[in-house]
């Protein structure tokens, strides 16, 4: 089936420390989405791309990294530059046609211990 | 800037108490306006699509409505299994074009 996978399912991370998010589908779609939801704030772009070694800064891109080299892997990292990281992080695909709206993988809950 | 709002922020229905979410929007040129369901701790699973004034979509007790300014979700004799939060989002027809702006959801939490 085809689908978006993001993993790991949770992830911790100590203060000072980068870490990675993986998204991979295999919807053949052209264009990928970072997503930080925190409670009370909804969805808020961190970064996207539409096509292999190109992505775009979101609304809050500060802190965070992206590289696009597969059509099918958007990796996102953390980096120590993010100083409020604890969020659930959802990545998601889309075709490039108007009217075309996104499939969500499952989320990854990362918590600053 | 396109703008999407949600109301109320959340909801509490009785099972079988049918009411409406309402998702207000100011986008230049709309080309789709999206509703989302999303369970605790899950992604958003996608519901509708709505394109342009006056389309209709149903599924189950869901049905999506569209004007110019807003849409509406309205659950009929709604149980306790629609309790999710529900995301609005639209697509505009200037920038990146397949980019969506969402709003803050709305709660929804059903009571047998």
């Amino acid at each position: 089936d085809g689908g978006i996978t993001q993993s790991p399912k949770y992830l911790f991370r100590k203060e000072g420390q980068n870490v990675t998010l993986s998204c991979e589908q295999n919807l053949n779609h052209d264009a990928m989405y970072w997503y930080r939801q925190d409670p009370g704030q909804g969805l808020r772009l961190i970064y996207y791309s539409q096509i292999v070694n190109d992505f775009q800064k979101g609304d809050i891109a500060e802190g965070y990294s992206v590289s696009r080299e597969k059509k099918e892997s958007f990796p996102l990292t953390v980096t120590s530059a993010q100083k409020n990281p604890t969020a659930f992080y959802l990545c998601a695909s889309s075709q490039m046609y108007v009217g075309y709206g996104y499939t969500f993988g499952s989320g990854t809950r990362l918590t600053v211990v | 800037e396109d703008q999407v709002t949600q109301s109320p922020e959340a909801l509490r229905l009785q099972e079988g108490e049918s009411s409406s979410l309402n998702c207000s929007y100011t986008v230049s040129g709309l080309r789709g306006l999206f509703w989302y369901r999303q369970d605790p701790g899950k992604g958003p699973e996608f519901l509708f699509t709505l394109y342009s004034a006056g389309e209709e979509k149903e599924k189950e007790r869901l049905k999506a409505t569209l004007t110019k300014k807003e849409s509406f979700l309205h659950i009929t004799a709604p149980k306790p299994e629609d309790s999710a939060t529900y995301l609005c989002a639209v697509q505009a027809s200037t920038g990146a074009n397949s980019k969506l702006t969402f709003g803050k959801g709305i709660t929804l939490s059903v009571r047998p």
